[in-house]
């Protein structure tokens, strides 16, 4: 069935240090890809997306490729800011009903 | 503004009781979900609706139900029969459709059992 795997946490990280977090998925076909953060106590909020093969998504710094050759969908960001700390979770979407498929969470703590 | 709401934020039962939490959109989306989330996992699928009338069971269905009256609204009723129901509880809609559409999430409901 399909699957989301991400690095385990929590990532620490001093500020504007680069940022990778790992996702991976299991699918057949072309899911869309998606990145979640949720900051405590909240929900969820739409960080990027990326809806085919090669596509980037982005927004505020943060960037994730679709590739499809390794069904991976990292995160990237060059320069973290406390800001950034929260839970972020890697998602797929594969036309169920819309429903989302989650990884785990990976929660980063950013310092000054 | 538009969005979604669940009320309340903070939720108390006893053990045997029955406790409903409300889910309301005025984004005119067609599709809802319920998820719940325990520390250090992801989110699980409980129940899922496309349309007014209509809902399917997700991935942990047992102990819940959940009723579609209304476009806007997705209550979701935790039941005496959840065995373990303390939960960070989300509820989320989109405008249904393909797989490329966003989930917009609410702020969700922290449930306790005493």
């Amino acid at each position: 069935g399909n699957s989301v795997t991400q690095m385990e946490g929590p990532v620490t990280l001093s500020e504007e240090a680069f940022l990778t977090i790992n996702c991976t998925y299991t699918a057949t076909g072309y899911p869309s890809l998606f990145w979640y953060v949720q900051y405590p106590g909240e929900g969820l909020q739409l960080l990027l997306k990326a809806t085919k093969a090669d596509d980037k998504g982005s927004n505020k710094g943060f960037e994730a490729t679709y590739r499809k050759e390794t069904t991976s969908f990292h995160l990237e960001k060059g320069s973290v800011q406390v800001s950034d700390s929260a839970v972020y979770f890697c998602a797929l979407s594969h036309n169920q009903g819309g429903k989302l498929i989650f990884g785990q969470g990976t929660e980063l703590s950013v310092k000054p | 503004d538009g969005g979604i709401t669940q009320s309340p934020k903070y939720l108390f039962r006893k053990e045997g009781q029955n406790v409903t939490l409300s889910c309301e959109q005025n984004l005119n989306h067609d599709a809802m979900y319920w998820y719940r989330q325990d520390p250090g996992q992801g989110l699980r699928l409980i129940y899922y609706s496309q349309i007014v009338n209509d809902f399917q069971k997700g991935d942990i269905a047992e102990g819940y139900s959940v009723s579609r009256e209304k476009k806007e609204s997705f209550p979701l009723t935790v039941t005496s029969a959840q065995k373990n129901p303390t939960a960070f509880y989300l509820c989320a809609s989109n405008m249904g459709g393909g797989a490329g559409n966003e989930q917009f999430f609410g702020p969700g409901t922290r449930l306790t059992v005493l």
